[in-house]
């Protein structure tokens, strides 16, 4: 159980358009899902967490109008980079954690990541 | 100074080794600590889970807290080539639903 799933594992698209990545939570409800982005050879940097019914919120030093989270559904979360720029281009990965009766503290569980890359 | 410490490596031993990896951290509110694997190009894996200190095995993996100390380690016995890839500690405050605080990750690779 605990399956985190990111679509698309891969996009290459021309500067200046909008890509969006879906992550998915395939057998558990996750009223929080988090957004990290990953440079080569270095730890994940959190860039937001995503709040089911709410407002995400971001950390410090990343932009919210570049970078746009919706979390429509209890199992969807979606970041939507706007107007992408070639230092944009990055691995993009997700995280959430089962919740609900029962499930107690459950660590959190990865999608496969997204590899952006920006022409 | 970070909060979670650990030696990037890399790291290169013989199939068959033991194998240490460590993590130290400053804030003594730290309660859950996890250890994730994650290979070149996917994301971190789920390998060891504990909460406080003590000592947890699942087959060839030991994860041990110290709180006193506060250094948490991985163990990997009867190491194999299928272990070669980074591996990531990581830890939270009060829930394991609050964000994560993670290490720089440590790179391995084991080799025949």
């Amino acid at each position: 159980g605990a399956v985190v799933s990111q679509h698309p594992s891969w996009v290459i698209c021309k500067s200046g358009t909008s890509v969006k990545i879906e992550c998915r939570s395939l057998d558990f409800q996750a009223t929080t899902m988090f957004w990290y982005r990953q440079f080569p050879k270095q730890s994940l940097m959190l860039m937001a967490t995503s709040n089911e019914g709410s407002k995400a919120t971001y950390e410090q030093g990343v932009e919210k109008d570049k970078f746009l989270i919706n979390h429509a559904s209890l199992t969807l979360s979606t970041l939507t980079v706007t107007s992408a720029h070639p230092e944009d281009s990055s691995f993009y990965i997700c995280s959430a954690s089962p919740e609900g009766q029962g499930r107690g503290n459950q660590p959190q569980h990865f999608g496969d990541g997204t590899r952006l890359s920006i022409l | 100074q970070k909060e979670v410490e650990q030696d990037p490596g890399p790291l290169s031993v013989p199939e068959g080794a033991i194998v240490s990896l460590n993590c130290t951290y400053s804030n003594s509110a730290f309660q859950y600590f996890m250890w994730y694997r994650q290979y070149s190009r996917k994301g971190p894996e789920l390998l060891m889970y504990t909460y406080s200190s003590g000592n947890k095995e699942d087959g060839r993996f030991t994860a041990q807290v110290d709180k006193s100390s506060k250094y948490i380690s991985l163990f990997i016995r009867d190491s194999q080539p299928s272990d070669s890839a980074t591996y990531l500690c990581a830890m939270t405050r009060g829930s394991t639903l609050g964000r994560l605080y993670f290490g720089r990750g440590t790179q391995l690779t084991v080799w025949p």
